[in-house]
Formats: structure tokens, C-alpha cells, sequence
């Protein structure tokens, strides 16, 4: 199975500033990971994904990156907006599985 | 990716009832499955609905508690049995999983047992 975590349980970010969140993994076999944003009274969405063929991904205004030497990945956002306030979380997959695990997640509050 | 609607949204109910919670996927899917997320909490996995057998359940769940259907391959329902405070949660269904697919989610159920 796969076990993650995220270091870092709330984010405060200037408007117009680059966030970074990061997240931590146990099992080295993993092979896919997803980074959701889940707003108040809504379910997780989707916002990057990642193999672990690769190291980096890039998505509008996001970037995830991977680095499996260390077992972590984190996800950038460029130019924080206030509607990128919300909590995100990390979910990993092991390999020859199907079930996500999800991180503890980050509450990320924007500042104007 | 899959759109999936989830009803109710919420719901208040009394301890010792039932309550069964729908979740329709626009477009057929392998793999659906059902979450509870505590208030302020991460998600944590009750079980996986497979379409034509019985549902696979998690550590620390069990079918006679969480009874869930999955008649095809677009539509699940997780039942939450004979209710007590502790169940008060969100609950949400995904689907997804297969090669190359990423997994989306329902919009949750609040459930509130008094």
C-alpha cells in the first residue's frame, strides 16, 4: 500500500505570490500520484497528476514535481490567487493497486 | 474525465435509521469507490464497489455497516446502517482508476445523526 503525508498542515500566501506545498511518501513503488483542491462543501477536485516516470509536470498555473530519490513531491502554484484559498491534498497509488491514499491535507489561505 | 452526481447533499437523521447515498457516473466506469472524510480531516477509504460481485471493504469497515451496491457500471450506493452520532461525516464516492485515468469525485454527503 502506499501511505503519504504533507509536511505543513496550513499555507498563508500573499496574493500574486508563488505557492509551494509539499508531500512526503512512504512506498517507494509507487507509480501514480494526484494533487486535489477541495473547496468548503465540495468534493476533492482535480487538479494535476503525475507518473513516476516523470519528474515534473506542468498544468496551468501548477506544477507538480517528483522526486522519487527522496519520496516526495510538491505542488507549485503561480501567482496565488483568492480562489486558490481551500485545503489541497496529495494522493499516491502504489504500484499493481487502484486504491488512492490520501495525505493529511494543507489549508492554503490567500491574503489580498 | 467522468462527471458524477451524488445525492443527497445532505441530510440530519435519527440514530438507529439508515440512510442510503446515490452516485450516478455520466459514462462508464471500472472502478468506483466510497470515502469518509471527518470535519477537518484527510479521506479515509470504507470500501471498493465492483460491479458484479461484492464490494471489497477496508480495514475497520464492514459490509453489515456499509452494505454497497454497484448493479452496473455507472451507478453505486453506499447505505450507512442503523446510525449513531459517531457516523455524523462526509461521505463521498469516486471513480475512476483504470489505465491512464484519473480518479474524480461527487460533490459528498454531510450526514448529521442526532
Amino acid at each position: 500500500g502506499e501511505s503519504v503525508g504533507l509536511h505543513l498542515p496550513t499555507l498563508s500566501v500573499q496574493e500574486g505570490d508563488n505557492s509551494i506545498i509539499n508531500c512526503a511518501y512512504s512506498n517507494s513503488a509507487s507509480d501514480y500520484f494526484i494533487w486535489y483542491k477541495q473547496e468548503s462543501g465540495k468534493g476533492p477536485q482535480f487538479i494535476i497528476d503525475i507518473r513516476s516516470n516523470m519528474d515534473k509536470r506542468q498544468g496551468q498555473r501548477v506544477t507538480v514535481l517528483l522526486n522519487k530519490t527522496v519520496k516526495h513531491l510538491s505542488l507549485q502554484i503561480a501567482a496565488t490567487q483568492p480562489g486558490d484559498s481551500a485545503v489541497y491534498f496529495c494522493a499516491g497509488r502504489g504500484s499493481n493497486d487502484y486504491k488512492l491514499s490520501f495525505g493529511a491535507g494543507t489549508t492554503v489561505t490567500v491574503r489580498a | 474525465s467522468a462527471v458524477i452526481s451524488q445525492k443527497p447533499s445532505r441530510d440530519i437523521c435519527q440514530r438507529g435509521t439508515s440512510l442510503t447515498i446515490q452516485c450516478q457516473v455520466d459514462s462508464q466506469v471500472t472502478m468506483m469507490f466510497w470515502y469518509r472524510q471527518q470535519p477537518g480531516q484527510s479521506l479515509t477509504l470504507i470500501a471498493t464497489a465492483n460491479q458484479g460481485s461484492e464490494a471489497t471493504y477496508e480495514s475497520g469497515f464492514v459490509i453489515d455497516k456499509f452494505p454497497i451496491s454497484r448493479p452496473n457500471l455507472t451507478f453505486s450506493t453506499l447505505t450507512v446502517s442503523n446510525m449513531s452520532p459517531e457516523d455524523s461525516s462526509i461521505y463521498l464516492c469516486s471513480a475512476g482508476g483504470g489505465q491512464g485515468v484519473g480518479y474524480t469525485f461527487g460533490s459528498g454527503t454531510r450526514l448529521t445523526v442526532v
